[in-house]
């Protein structure tokens, strides 16, 4: 089954510790995405990658990091999480057939993200 | 910068009755244009998607979207709502000019009664 699987689905802990959110796609697609959901803005893009070793700042990259050392894989880094981090998490990827606007992408089930 | 504005935290309709989820965007070069429906728990499905060609989209469960590039709006309708049509709405644009950056909307719920 074609899937993005976000690991962990939900999470509590504290400012400072560092923190890593796992994303893996089965579908062999070349571009992946980092959003977070927060009530009344929708969703922002965090981080994006277009292949691997290939990402780029999406509005709201501030407190964030990324990796694309795989085709398959795309975690979530946050080194030192602060409160205002607390949102729920999505991750998300898509085919590139030449031109990646036009397709759609295909989302993860989103992990709820709380910091103290 | 590209924008997509829901001007509808919710919309209520009683089932049976058709349902329009609005949507209007602001973009520099040419737009590309995206439905996506978020249900409790889950993450975002894509319904439907305009790119060029026929103003009027067909998507998945009998949802449709009308392009109107004067009033620069992509409206969702069905023509009769279910209650299992209740969920979170989200609209979405590409520009063209703008590469890969994908901007959604705030979203609108939508609550079909029985």
């Amino acid at each position: 089954e074609a899937q993005v699987t976000q690991n962990p689905r939900y999470l509590i802990t504290v400012t400072g510790k560092k923190l890593t959110v796992t994303c893996s796609q089965n579908m062999n697609h070349e571009y992946m995405s980092w959003y977070r959901q927060d009530p009344g803005l929708g969703l922002r893009q965090i981080y994006y990658s277009m292949n691997v070793e290939v990402t780029d700042k999406g509005d709201v990259p501030e407190g964030y990091k990324v990796s694309r050392k795989e085709k398959r894989n795309f975690p979530l880094i946050l080194e030192s999480p602060s409160p205002n981090q607390t949102s729920l998490y999505f991750c998300a990827s898509s085919q590139d057939r030449g031109s990646v606007s036009n397709q759609p992408q295909h989302f993860g089930d989103g992990t709820r993200l709380s910091i103290l | 910068a590209q924008s997509v504005a829901q001007p509808e935290d919710q919309v209520n309709v009683a089932e049976g009755n058709p349902l329009t989820v609005k949507c209007t965007y602001s973009v520099s070069g040419n737009p590309y244009l995206f439905w996506y429906v978020q249900y409790p728990n889950r993450g975002l499905q894509f319904l439907l998607k305009y790119i060029t060609g026929d103003n009027l989209v067909k998507g998945s469960y009998g949802f449709e979207a009308e392009f109107n590039k004067s009033q620069t709006s992509f409206h969702l309708k069905k023509p009769s709502a279910l209650v299992s049509d209740s969920a979170l709405y989200f609209c979405a644009v590409r520009d063209e000019a703008a590469g890969n950056k994908l901007t959604f909307g705030g979203g609108t719920r939508v609550l079909v009664k029985p």
